[in-house]
């Protein structure tokens, strides 16, 4: 059974970067999408994005312009970087694998237990 | 990008009862929509993918359909263990966009 397990700081300052890595356990790593999804306090859920094995990603348009995601094989883990933040990024990271379910249904079906991330000075 | 529209946003609902819960999307996603279930304080879980098809593990209460822009998820005869926040997600573009949610509650 794959497992998923988010860490990071849970602190940041406004303007600041937030940096986040998920590992991996217990499951092949390779031929999946991994992504990072968000939660803040008491609203829904907000898709970051992906990235692939081979290192390829695919971010949420309107995130586009401040994440980084980056994977590391042969530690089993991938990351997440979101450059200047405000309190609008106040929110509970889920770090998540994508798979394809009858052939081509991309599925959300593991998820890590998520990290709250505060920003504030 | 490809908005997600479920409603109601809040539902109440006894044990034993039939629910549903729509999804709608702004334009057609065939069937490329799942369904997850989220408890307070935990990670959601995935109840129903390729819009009818049952996860693994799943009990057999729940129950999707639709094709296009208009889906639903079914719960029938709800137990105790029903009552959560359940969320549509289209996977047809891979700008995978949510639903805001639907907050079922015991009445």
């Amino acid at each position: 059974q794959v497992q998923l397990q988010e860490s990071g700081p849970g602190l940041v300052k406004p303007s600041e970067t937030l940096s986040l890595t998920c590992t991996v356990s217990g499951g092949s790593f390779s031929t999946y999408y991994w992504s990072w999804i968000r939660q803040p306090p008491g609203k829904g859920l907000e898709w970051i994005g992906y990235v692939f094995y081979s290192g390829s990603t695919n971010y949420n348009p309107s995130l586009k312009s401040r994440v980084t995601m980056s994977i590391d094989t042969s530690k089993n883990q991938f990351s997440l970087k979101l450059s200047s933040v405000t309190a609008a990024d106040t929110a509970l990271y889920y770090c998540a694998r994508v798979s394809a379910y009858s052939g081509n249904h991309d599925v959300f079906d593991n998820w890590g237990q998520g990290t709250l991330v505060t920003v504030s000075s | 990008d490809i908005q997600m529209t479920q409603s109601p946003s809040s539902l109440s609902a006894s044990v034993g009862d039939r629910v549903t819960i729509t999804c709608r999307a702004n334009q057609s996603i065939s069937n490329y929509l799942n369904w997850y279930q989220q408890k307070p304080g935990k990670a959601p879980k995935v109840l129903i993918y390729a819009a009818s098809s049952l996860q693994s593990g799943v009990p057999s209460r729940f129950s999707g359909s639709g094709s296009g822009t208009d889906f639903t998820l079914t719960i029938r005869s709800l137990q105790p263990e029903d009552f959560a926040t359940y969320y549509c997600q289209q996977s047809y573009s891979t700008q995978y966009t949510f639903g805001q949610g639907t907050k079922l509650e015991i009445k």
